[in-house]
C-alpha cells in the first residue's frame, strides 16, 4: 500500500524568505504526485501534479516542487514567501489504477513578517 | 458558482442521530469520493464511486454509508452518529482520463455531541 511521510507538522518562515516543505513516499510502481494547499476554512486547491516526464513540476502562485525517484521525495519550494502563502499544505501520492489518493498529515506553513 | 458544493456547510447533532451529508457537482466529472479530516491525521478516504452503479470502501468506511443517486450527487450518511465522528468532510471529484486529478468542495464540518 503507498503511504506518504510530510517529516514536518509545523513550519515558520519569514516573509520574503526561501521556503522548501519536504514529502517522501512510499510506492512500487512510478508515483502520480500532488501538492494540495488549504487555507483556513477552505477546501483544499490544488497547487502542482507530477505524472511523468520533467521531473521539475511548476505550479500556481510561484511554487514548484521537483520528483526524486532515488529519494522517494517529492518536496516543494517557493524562493519568496508571502503572507498570503500561509496555509496547511498537503502532500499525496495517487495510484493510477484505482484512482485513489493517499494524502500525508500535513504541514501548517507559518509566516511570520 | 462552485464547481463542487456541499450542504450542509456546519452542522451539529448528538450522539445516535441519524445524519446526512451531500455533494453535488457540475464539473461532469464521473468519480466522486468522500473523506474526512481530522487534526494531525490529514485526509482519509471513507468512500469512493467511479460512476452510479460503482461503490468502493475506502479506509475508514465503518459506520458511514453513501448513495449515488446521480452522477452529478453523492451523499454520505452516518447511521448512528457518534462523537468520534466529529470532523471536517470533504467531498471530491476527479474525471476518467485524468483519475488521480482530484478536485475538492468546501468541506462540512460536523460536530458530534
Amino acid at each position: 500500500a503507498q503511504s506518504v511521510t510530510q517529516p514536518d507538522i509545523h513550519i515558520t518562515v519569514s516573509e520574503g524568505a526561501s521556503l522548501e516543505l519536504r514529502c517522501n513516499y512510499s510506492y512500487g510502481a512510478t508515483p502520480y504526485l500532488f501538492w494540495y494547499v488549504q487555507s483556513p476554512g477552505q477546501g483544499l486547491q490544488l497547487l502542482l501534479k507530477y505524472f511523468s516526464g520533467d521531473t521539475l513540476v511548476q505550479g500556481i502562485k510561484g511554487f514548484e516542487a521537483e520528483f526524486k525517484r532515488s529519494q522517494s521525495s517529492f518536496n516543494l519550494r517557493k524562493p519568496s514567501v508571502h503572507w498570503s502563502d500561509a496555509a496547511e499544505y498537503f502532500c499525496a501520492v495517487g495510484d493510477s489504477g484505482y484512482s485513489t489518493l493517499t494524502f500525508g498529515k500535513g504541514t501548517m506553513l507559518l509566516v511570520s513578517p | 458558482d462552485a464547481d463542487v458544493t456541499q450542504t450542509p456547510r456546519n452542522r451539529i447533532t448528538k450522539t445516535g442521530k441519524r445524519i446526512m451529508l451531500e455533494c453535488s457537482q457540475t464539473k461532469g466529472h464521473d468519480r466522486m469520493y468522500w473523506y474526512r479530516q481530522d487534526p494531525g491525521l490529514g485526509l482519509r478516504l471513507i468512500y469512493y464511486s467511479f460512476d452510479v452503479k460503482d461503490i468502493n470502501k475506502g479506509e475508514i468506511s465503518d459506520g458511514y454509508s453513501v448513495s449515488r443517486q446521480a452522477q452529478a450527487k453523492f451523499s454520505l450518511s452516518l447511521e448512528s452518529a457518534i462523537p468520534n465522528q466529529t470532523a471536517l468532510y470533504f467531498c471530491a471529484t476527479s474525471d476518467w482520463t485524468k483519475a488521480d486529478e482530484q478536485f475538492f468542495g468546501p468541506g462540512t464540518r460536523l460536530t458530534v455531541l
